[in-house]
């Protein structure tokens, strides 16, 4: 029952430095998604995966990369962390036919 | 090209008083409209959806929220508050084309007094 599981929790890195946010689902969906979430700003969409083996650009993809690595994993990866990128991350799927998603738990990262 | 404007982004309210949140959406297309509920560091849960049928909708908790077209509005109700609804709360639109990927409002964090 686990649905959407994000790790790490919590994040602290330094400016510069490189990693990967992991997300799993075990609902069998086909598309999932990454936003990130700011005060006063509501969640904003990076980037998503409609079916495994396609990604796509969200409204704010500059400074991430994604993989969808399985139908299960979609990965969102900082390459070089700006402080602009301290935020919490939400990872999402949704079904075939669905409207609506189940969220993960999140993921608070803080560059320093 | 589709956005969500929720209007209030604090609403305080008495324990036991009507609760109303108040949200916008702007749509090129018949749209789909959401509500979430995000409690202190916690992901979102979903509260209710509205996708063309019923224009009346009833969620979880004793929530229900009303898709107006003439209005372009989906304000989220419930007739008493109980300390427990405190969190924040999202408003969000997709249609049926495209990616689907849900557009956010800003929130609304409610909080209830005693």
């Amino acid at each position: 029952n686990a649905g959407v599981t994000q790790t790490p929790k919590f994040q602290v890195l330094k400016t510069g430095q490189s990693m990967t946010l992991q997300c799993a689902q075990d609902m069998n969906h086909n598309s999932m998604y990454w936003y990130r979430q700011d005060p006063g700003m509501g969640l904003r969409l990076i980037y998503y995966s409609a079916s495994e083996g396609t990604t796509d650009k969200g409204e704010v993809p500059n400074g991430y990369n994604v993989s969808r690595l399985n139908k299960r994993e979609f990965s969102l990866r900082l390459e070089s962390a700006a402080p602009s990128q301290t935020s919490v991350y939400f990872c999402a799927s949704s079904g075939l036919g669905q409207y609506g998603y189940t969220f993960g738990s999140g993921t608070r990262l803080t560059v320093v | 090209a589709q956005s969500v404007t929720q209007l209030g982004s604090h609403v305080s309210v008495s324990e036991g008083a009507l609760v109303l949140l108040r949200c916008n959406y702007s749509s090129s297309v018949p749209p789909y409209l959401f509500w979430y509920v995000q409690y202190p560091n916690q992901g979102l849960q979903l509260l209710l959806k509205y996708t063309s049928a019923a224009t009346l909708v009833k969620g979880i908790n004793g929530f229900e929220a009303e898709f107006k077209k003439s209005e372009t509005s989906f304000h989220l109700t419930k007739p008493s508050a109980h300390m427990s609804d405190a969190a924040e709360y999202f408003c969000a639109v997709t249609s049926d084309t495209g990616r689907r990927a849900l557009t956010f409002g800003s929130g609304t964090r409610l909080q209830v007094q005693p």
